[in-house]
């Protein structure tokens, strides 16, 4: 069955570091035709792209401007599934987090097909 | 970045109506956007792609229009599952950057 499993705390404390991951099922995180994202979702901020990792005979990543400097998204090709990892929280990080496919379609366009049920993290001392 | 502006932020509606909502990209994107529909507490789902076809499964009541910077979301014959919000998103350039939403509310 074609799907993404979210797991990871949903509560954390300022300067903390959230860790999620996103488990693949019936897709490949090795897929030449989908990148593997996460994207949040807030009041303030909308649904904000935070960034991607694919495979292109090596592994790509891509990071929001926003999030530079203390993001990471790492596949884990031994249990088919990709990471995230976003340091030094602030309250401001408060959000619905959501992994998801970008998967090609035809030549050159893309869409976000296929999305995780959301993690709502909270970051309060 | 290129932004993505879409209106009106929210509307009302009744079963039956025509909606149509509108995303205005900030450069030339040529017709790569997506639209989407989240219901509450749920992700969004992809409705069309490329501007303009259709994701399988989703009705026909559905349709998207437009190329370059204009773009356009139409429901005709508004259903009540049809409420909820829609988000565009350009799919051009990375990052990937969406629009803030239009939410459809029962008149």
């Amino acid at each position: 069955q074609l799907q993404l499993q979210q797991s990871g705390p949903g509560l954390l404390k300022p300067s903390q570091t959230l860790s999620l991951t996103c488990a693949i099922s019936g897709d490949s995180v090795f897929s030449n035709s989908a990148s593997w994202n996460w994207i949040r979702q807030s009041p303030s901020r909308g649904l904000e792209w935070l960034g991607r990792t694919y495979y292109r005979s090596k592994w790509l990543h891509d990071y929001a401007s926003s999030a530079e400097g203390r993001i990471t998204i790492n596949p884990d090709t031994s249990n088919n599934q990709f990471a995230l990892q976003l340091n030094s929280m602030t309250p401001e990080d408060t959000a619905v987090y959501y992994c998801a496919r970008d998967q090609r379609a035809g030549p050159d366009f893309w869409y976000f097909d296929l999305w995780g049920r959301g993690t709502l993290v909270t970051v309060s001392s | 970045d290129i932004q993505m502006t879409q209106s009106p932020s929210s509307l009302s509606a009744s079963v039956g109506d025509r909606v149509t909502i509108t995303c205005r990209a900030s450069q030339r994107i040529l017709t790569y956007v997506n639209w989407y529909q989240q219901k509450v507490g749920k992700a969004p789902e992809l409705l069309i792609y490329s501007a303009s076809t259709l994701q399988s499964g989703v009705p026909s009541r559905f349709s998207g229009s437009g190329s370059g910077t204009d773009f356009t979301l139409t429901i005709t014959r508004l259903q009540p599952e049809d409420f909820a919000t829609y988000f565009c998103q350009q799919s051009y350039g990375t990052p990937r950057t969406f629009g803030q939403g239009t939410k459809v509310e029962a008149k």
